[in-house]
């Protein structure tokens, strides 16, 4: 079975910290992605990466950048946090191109 | 633009309802996936099923069912004889071919099975 995981299941920042969220896959996937989801908003895609150190920007990438490092992990960097990046995080990895995607079980972020 | 719609955002059953969640989707593309994840309330989205745009066929896995219907650009979701075990939030997503597997996700539909 294919594992993803993360780093924390719950975190709690202060304003103006820098914040790293780690995501593992287990499966030698080439696909990453970042999601933030929030109540009435769904998931939306912060940033994606389809090879070792190569980084795409999703649809909201303001205030997020990313490492991918190794195949097999993918982070998320908060530069300084701030109040509105209060959320759960979502990352996922896929096998490649329009494989279905699996997802760990969430960070949720709290930024005081 | 690519869009995916799900008009319901809550619906509440009792056990044993058969109940269908809408999706319909937007895109230009002749060539795209289209997606069904389960949210239970532990938080991590489960795969159900992906269908591609060439296979209208209707798909059936237990209690889950599948219609994909190009003309109305909806794909939509029934659970048969629903149990408590099926609520959770569900959201439908499509991927496009130039997208790297990217998807766009509709905004999910929570789903309360009462007993």
């Amino acid at each position: 079975d294919v594992k993803v995981t993360q780093s924390s299941r719950y975190l709690v920042k202060r304003t103006g910290e820098k914040v790293f969220l780690e995501c593992v896959q287990d499966m030698d996937h080439e696909n990453m992605f970042w999601y933030r989801q929030d109540p009435g908003l769904g998931l939306r895609l912060i940033y994606f990466s389809y090879d070792v150190k190569m980084k795409e920007k999703g649809d909201i990438p303001e205030g997020y950048s990313v490492s991918r490092e190794k195949k097999e992990r993918f982070s998320l960097i908060l530069e300084s946090a701030s109040t509105n990046q209060t959320s759960m995080y979502l990352c996922a990895s896929s096998l490649a191109g329009w494989n279905e995607q699996f997802f760990g079980p969430g960070t949720r972020l709290t930024v005081l | 633009a690519q869009k995916v719609t799900q008009a319901q955002t809550e619906i509440s059953v009792v056990e044993k309802e058969d109940v269908t969640l809408d999706c319909v989707y937007e895109t230009r593309d002749t060539t795209y996936y289209l997606f069904w994840y389960k949210q239970p309330p532990s938080g991590e989205l489960v795969f159900l099923i992906r269908r591609n745009s060439f296979d209208e066929q209707n798909e059936i896995s237990g209690r889950y069912s599948w219609n994909f219907q190009k003309s109305t650009s909806s794909f939509n979701f029934t659970i048969t004889a629903s149990q408590v075990v099926d609520s959770a939030v569900y959201f439908c997503a499509l991927s496009e071919w130039g997208s790297q597997g990217n998807l766009i996700f509709g905004k999910g539909t929570k789903l309360s099975v009462k007993p």
